[in-house]
């Protein structure tokens, strides 16, 4: 079944601990994004990578760092987490990237940072 | 002012109603437009994908775009209880960044 995975899908943390939160796609996307999701604002972009070993950063990157080592991992590492971090996190992958691919998303990481 | 304007309810209707989704937007560069249902606990997934002003049809949904008042719609006609979600509609300039830029989305419930 052709789908984007994340994990954990639930986390609770303290300030300050770094964590990881991994996506994989299996569809041989060459695109991959995060967004965070939080209430009255909607989605909005922290980083994207455009194939392996290319990223670049979205409009809310600050206090977040993304790698794209291998072309279906897309992991979005908090080194040093903060309660304003505390969000709904969400993997988005499409085909190439252009404005005509359909992006698939993940089913989401719930983080709260205490 | 947030690019993408969209009333986030919650709305409530009845099985069998006809519901409209609307989203405002204030950048004239958009070029694609789409809109996403989310079931609660779940990730987006695309419903309707518009790239000119018109109208798409698809089954029981109706994506509008009006590109000239900056104003897109979706509607639902025979709305089931299977569509209660939140709708999010989304909209992307034309290139290869592919980022998308989402309303804040709206709570739909239809009850049987």
């Amino acid at each position: 079944e052709a789908q984007v995975t994340q994990n954990p899908r639930y986390l609770i943390t303290v300030t300050g601990k770094k964590l990881t939160v991994t996506c994989s796609q299996n569809m041989n996307h060459e695109y991959m994004s995060w967004y965070r999701q939080d209430p009255g604002l909607g989605l909005r972009q922290i980083y994207y990578s455009m194939n392996v070993e290319v990223t670049d950063k979205g409009d809310v990157p600050e206090g977040y760092k993304v790698s794209r080592k291998e072309k279906r991992n897309f992991p979005l590492i908090l080194e040093s987490p903060s309660p304003n971090q505390t969000s709904l996190y969400f993997c988005a992958s499409s085909f190439s990237g252009q404005s005509t691919d359909t992006q698939y998303f993940g089913p989401g990481t719930r983080l709260t940072v205490l | 002012q947030k690019e993408v304007e969209q009333d986030p309810g919650p709305l409530s209707v009845p099985e069998g109603a006809i519901v409209s989704l609307n989203c405002t937007y204030s950048n004239s560069a958009f070029q694609y437009f789409m809109w996403y249902r989310q079931y609660s606990r779940k990730g987006p997934e695309l419903l309707m994908y518009t790239y000119s002003s018109g109208n798409k049809e698809d089954g029981r949904f109706t994506a509008q775009v009006d590109k000239s008042s900056k104003y897109i719609s979706l509607f639902i006609r025979d709305s089931q209880p299977s569509d209660s979600a939140t709708y999010l509609c989304a909209m992307i300039l034309s290139g290869n960044t592919g980022k998308l830029i989402f309303g804040q989305g709206t709570t739909l419930q239809v009850k049987p």
